[in-house]
């Protein structure tokens, strides 16, 4: 399968730890990688590999995997981290498809 | 540091054919996978293709039939063209560049294969389909 599937919308109060999920079947062969993107912006990479933060990405990012499930967890959200979140990996069924989730709009309350 | 110029027509008719082009400054050309993707109105990333530095190409099968990218590597460009325009082809198109992980950072224990992320992308091009 070459889908990706995420919860269109979660909230967190500010301060506080929230996880945003992506699951499909390319996940139990790739790693997730995670994009975050605000309004009138292009995408941004928070996290890719296993756990894997780029240059200037704080370290309040985090990822994991288990099963067909990736996770972005975000330790103390910030009011700037209301955005937009994306997931995506290459699909595993050998068909060389790159393959984005449908996204998690991301409000911190 | 590495960064994608993206330029275009903005605006179409329906039937013509979308053009755009993703110039690669600071940074090697080779070794990467070039991609388009797109972003209609109020909704998720679509990716629409890839090319890499030789010239191979990966398409998304939904577009595929209307799909060419294509690569100049003695400008370090990449362009998308897009034919038969429909007012559903109307989005906001970003160029990135793909890869895999590599190096001290990358762990994929066995049966993980190498993880594969879209580092750097260009601000994006609007383009409108109306008649």
């Amino acid at each position: 399968s070459s889908e990706l599937t995420q919860d269109p919308a979660v909230s967190v109060a500010l301060g506080q730890t929230v996880r945003i999920t992506c699951q499909g079947d390319s996940l139990r062969s790739y790693y997730a990688s995670w994009y975050q993107q605000k309004p009138g912006q292009a995408p941004v990479l928070v996290i890719y590999g296993k756990n894997n933060r780029p240059s200037g990405i704080p370290d309040r990012f985090s990822g994991s995997s288990s099963g067909n499930t990736a996770s972005l967890t975000i330790t103390g959200a910030q009011a700037e981290d209301e955005a937009d979140y994306y997931c995506n990996s290459r699909d595993s069924s050998g068909n060389h498809y790159v393959v984005f989730g449908g996204g998690t709009k991301l409000t911190v309350l | 540091q590495v960064q994608l110029q993206q330029w275009g027509a903005g605006l179409l008719k329906p039937s013509e054919t979308l053009s755009l082009t993703c110039a690669v400054y600071g940074g090697s050309f080779s070794g990467y996978y070039w991609s388009w993707i797109r972003q209609p109105p109020g909704k998720g990333l679509e990716w629409i293709g890839e090319i890499n530095h030789s010239g191979s190409t990966n398409y998304n099968p939904s577009l595929k039939s209307r799909v060419t990218i294509s690569v100049d590597t003695s400008k370090n460009q990449f362009s998308l063209k897009l034919s038969s325009v429909t007012a559903a082809d109307t989005a906001v198109y970003y160029c990135a560049r793909g890869r895999y992980c590599s190096g001290g950072s990358c762990y994929f224990p066995g049966g993980w294969r190498s993880p594969y992320y879209m580092d750097v992308w260009g601000k994006g091009t609007t383009v409108t389909v109306s008649s």
